[in-house]
């Protein structure tokens, strides 16, 4: 399978513990998004890289989060100090882009976090 | 602000139906949409795109229909399959990041 991966699928904690999740993106992609998704909502979005710089941050993203993408290939998600509020499907996502042309967005099935 | 908008929240066909479903977005800056359809417990599955220089755009079974001049996306699906079932979402791309409405549920009966 050569799609976007996220680990873990499930993610279940108690309230002020720290969590991170994990993204592969389809390998050749230069992009990397995450995005957060609530119950019956669309994906809304929280950051993107270009291969190992974070380019954009979202309000969304309070300073209990932080995402890095170390060597431009895989990618962590972390939530530090969780609260109730953080329960969310957590997507990423990875495209190619360049050569001045849009290109879509993959996601991967996300990882379900639910905070205790 | 962006908000990318859809009018039913729940639309409901035969098997064999052709099924269109319908998003209205704000903002004018935006030059590339997305449909995705999204299973239960799965992420969003990439369907068809289109820039906006186009107004139509046609992929197996698919058919996107771009009108600017109104800012509203439609996606129309043929002879509507039982696997089909899902939430559609439009979703709209200004900048670097995609907007998305709150999705569309089909429901295709035998």
């Amino acid at each position: 399978d050569t799609g976007v991966s996220q680990d873990p699928r499930h993610k279940i904690t108690k309230r002020g513990q720290n969590v991170t999740f994990r993204c592969d993106p389809i390998s050749e992609h230069n992009r990397l998004y995450w995005y957060r998704q609530t119950l019956g909502q669309g994906p809304e979005f929280l950051t993107y890289f270009q291969n190992e710089a974070q380019l954009e941050k979202s309000r969304l993203l309070s300073d209990r989060f932080s995402a890095e993408r170390p060597k431009g290939s895989f990618s962590t998600l972390e939530i530090q100090r969780t609260e109730q509020g953080d329960s969310a499907m957590y997507l990423c996502a990875s495209s190619l882009e360049g050569g001045g042309g849009n290109q879509p967005q993959h996601f991967g099935d996300g990882t379900r976090l639910s905070i205790l | 602000g962006e908000s990318v908008g859809l009018h039913l929240p729940t639309l409901s066909v035969q098997e064999g139906d052709n099924s269109i479903i319908n998003c209205a977005y704000s903002n004018s800056a935006s030059d590339y949409f997305i449909w995705y359809k999204q299973e239960s417990g799965k992420g969003p599955q990439f369907i068809i795109d289109i820039r906006s220089n186009m107004d139509k755009r046609q992929g197996q079974r698919v058919t996107v229909l771009l009108n600017k001049t109104v800012k509203h996306l439609s996606l129309q699906i043929a002879a509507t399959q039982p696997g089909d079932s899902a939430v559609y979402f439009c979703a709209e791309k200004g900048f670097q990041k995609l907007v998305f409405g709150t999705g569309t549920r089909l429901l295709v009966s035998p």
